[in-house]
C-alpha cells in the first residue's frame, strides 16, 4: 500500500496562475484534509472531506477550492496564485470508524510550493 | 473554538539527556484525543504518542512519555535518552471525540547536541 501520496512535490508558480494539487489514498479512508504548513504557524486546515461528494471549509480556505469526485482522491485547486499562498501543503486521510486507534490521520509527504 | 499552545519554539538537549515539550490546550469539551507529532527534515509527519482524555494512565511508547493534566489542560512530551534522530520539529495536536480535524500548536523545533 502506498498509503497516501501527493502530486506534485515541488512546483513554482507566478502570480495569478493555476494550479491543481492531488491527494490521493488507497486505505479506503472516508474522510481527507488539507493543511497548510508555515514557519511558526504550524499545520492549519484549509478544506476537509467527510465523503465523496462533499467537502467543508477550514480555518484558512480563502483563495482554495477543493473536490472529491472519487472517495480516493481529493484535489486542492489555486485559482489565482498569490505570494501568500507560499507554503508547504499536506493531505491526510483517516477512517470514519471511531476505533480505538483513534482514526489516526495519515499523512503525505506534502507539497512545496512558492508563488513568485 | 479549540487551540492549542506550544510556548517553545526551539528547545536543545544532550544526548542520552532527558527533555520535555510543553502543550496546552483550551477547549470546553469532556472527551477528546490528544497527539504528538514529529517532522523530521524529511517532512513526514509521524506519529509519536496519543492520549484519551478519559484515561487517567499516562500513555507511554518507549523512550516517550506524556504528563497529562486534564484539569489544567497541560499535555507535555517526555523524551528520555535523546538521540540524534530524534531531533525534528514536535507538533502538539488536538481532536475531538468525533471524527473531527486535528487543530495543531505551532510546533517546537528540537536539537539534539552529541
Amino acid at each position: 500500500n502506498a498509503g497516501v501520496t501527493q502530486t506534485p512535490k515541488f512546483r513554482v508558480l507566478k502570480t495569478g496562475q493555476s494550479m491543481t494539487l492531488l491527494c490521493a489514498q488507497d486505505m479506503n479512508h472516508e474522510y481527507m484534509y488539507w493543511y497548510r504548513q508555515d514557519p511558526g504557524m504550524g499545520l492549519r486546515l484549509i478544506h476537509y472531506s467527510v465523503g465523496e461528494g462533499t467537502t467543508a471549509k477550514g480555518e484558512v480556505p480563502d483563495g482554495y477550492n477543493v473536490s472529491r469526485l472519487k472517495k480516493q482522491n481529493f484535489l486542492l485547486g489555486l485559482e489565482s496564485a498569490a505570494p501568500s499562498q507560499t507554503s508547504v501543503y499536506f493531505c491526510a486521510s483517516s477512517s470514519r470508524l471511531i476505533s480505538p486507534v483513534y482514526n489516526e490521520q495519515f499523512f503525505g509527504p506534502g507539497t512545496r510550493l512558492t508563488v513568485l | 473554538a479549540q487551540t492549542v499552545t506550544q510556548s517553545q519554539p526551539e528547545m536543545s538537549v544532550q544526548e542520552a539527556e532527558t527533555v520535555t515539550l510543553s502543550c496546552t490546550y483550551d477547549t470546553s469539551e469532556s472527551d477528546y484525543y490528544l497527539f504528538w507529532y514529529k517532522q523530521p527534515p524529511s517532512r513526514q509527519m509521524i506519529l509519536v504518542i496519543r492520549q484519551e482524555a478519559y484515561k487517567q494512565q499516562n500513555a507511554t511508547e518507549n523512550r516517550f512519555s506524556v504528563n497529562f493534566q486534564k484539569a489544567a489542560k497541560s499535555f507535555s512530551l517526555k523524551i528520555s535518552d535523546s538521540q540524534l534522530g530524534d531531533a525534528a520539529m514536535y507538533f502538539c495536536a488536538y481532536r475531538t471525540s468525533g471524527n473531527t480535524p486535528l487543530v495543531f500548536g505551532k510546533g517546537t523545533r528540537l536539537s539534539v547536541i552529541a
